[in-house]
């Protein structure tokens, strides 16, 4: 089972609202991501966990807040973004730090309005 | 600054004709390559990975690396309708930590009926 789940798969939010995207993993993978994709532009690199904890932030501005509860679950908070931010958050798994395979999940496009 | 181009496209081939995808990248370090496909609206799946220099091939898909002219190809054989997507190919960091993946533009693959 390679299976990355992620919730809502849509989002449409006001720029001063608060909301969190979620990726649920049970491969016992040890490495979380979240990309950002605008359309037509291929995936970046936003935060990289390793083991729960945050091991590359790609200078990413601090609307977006990563959180690793536990090994399975990876969050991302958004707060007071801005239209451009609209975009396909991709959540990915792999087995640990410099390993192989990444996995994504199915995506939530977000609309910020 | 890490860089990995392919060809936008679009590739167009007729159905049942082999399809063939390329990718350069800039790190000579690194060590992981991966191609994805990609429908639109959908998130990236994974199609080959492949580290050592040579052909890997898994079914209809043929995964092609020389790491001395730092380039990467996927061949799709008895190409199928279903195979028109968009190809990603991602290079991994070397270094061995949890980095994430460095993706090209993407190459929009069309097969012909």
């Amino acid at each position: 089972d390679t299976e990355v789940t992620q919730t809502p798969k849509h989002l449409v939010m006001g720029m001063t609202n608060k909301k969190s995207l979620k990726c649920e993993q049970h491969m016992g993978h040890r490495a979380m991501y979240w990309y950002k994709q605008k359309a037509k532009k291929p995936p970046e690199l936003m935060f990289v966990y390793s083991y729960e904890k945050l091991s590359i932030n790609e200078s990413v501005p601090s609307r977006f807040s990563p959180e690793c509860p536990n090994s399975s679950l990876l969050n991302l908070h958004l707060h007071a973004l801005q239209p451009e931010d609209s975009a396909l958050y991709l959540c990915a798994s792999s087995r640990g730090p410099g390993a192989d395979t990444q996995y994504f999940g199915p995506g939530t496009r977000l609309t910020v309005l | 600054q890490k860089e990995v181009e392919q060809n936008s496209g679009p590739l167009s081939v007729p159905e049942g004709a082999i399809a063939s995808l390329n990718c350069t990248y800039s790190d000579r370090g690194s060590q992981s390559f991966f191609w994805y496909r990609q429908y639109s609206g959908k998130s990236p799946e994974l199609i080959m990975f492949i580290y050592s220099n040579g052909d890997k091939e898994d079914g209809r898909f043929t995964a092609q690396l020389n790491k001395a002219s730092q380039y990467v190809s996927l061949l799709i054989r008895d190409s199928q309708p279903s195979d028109s997507a968009t190809y990603l190919c991602a290079v991994m960091d070397p270094g061995g930590g949890a980095d994430g993946l460095t993706f090209g533009k993407g190459t929009h693959l069309i097969i012909q009926p």
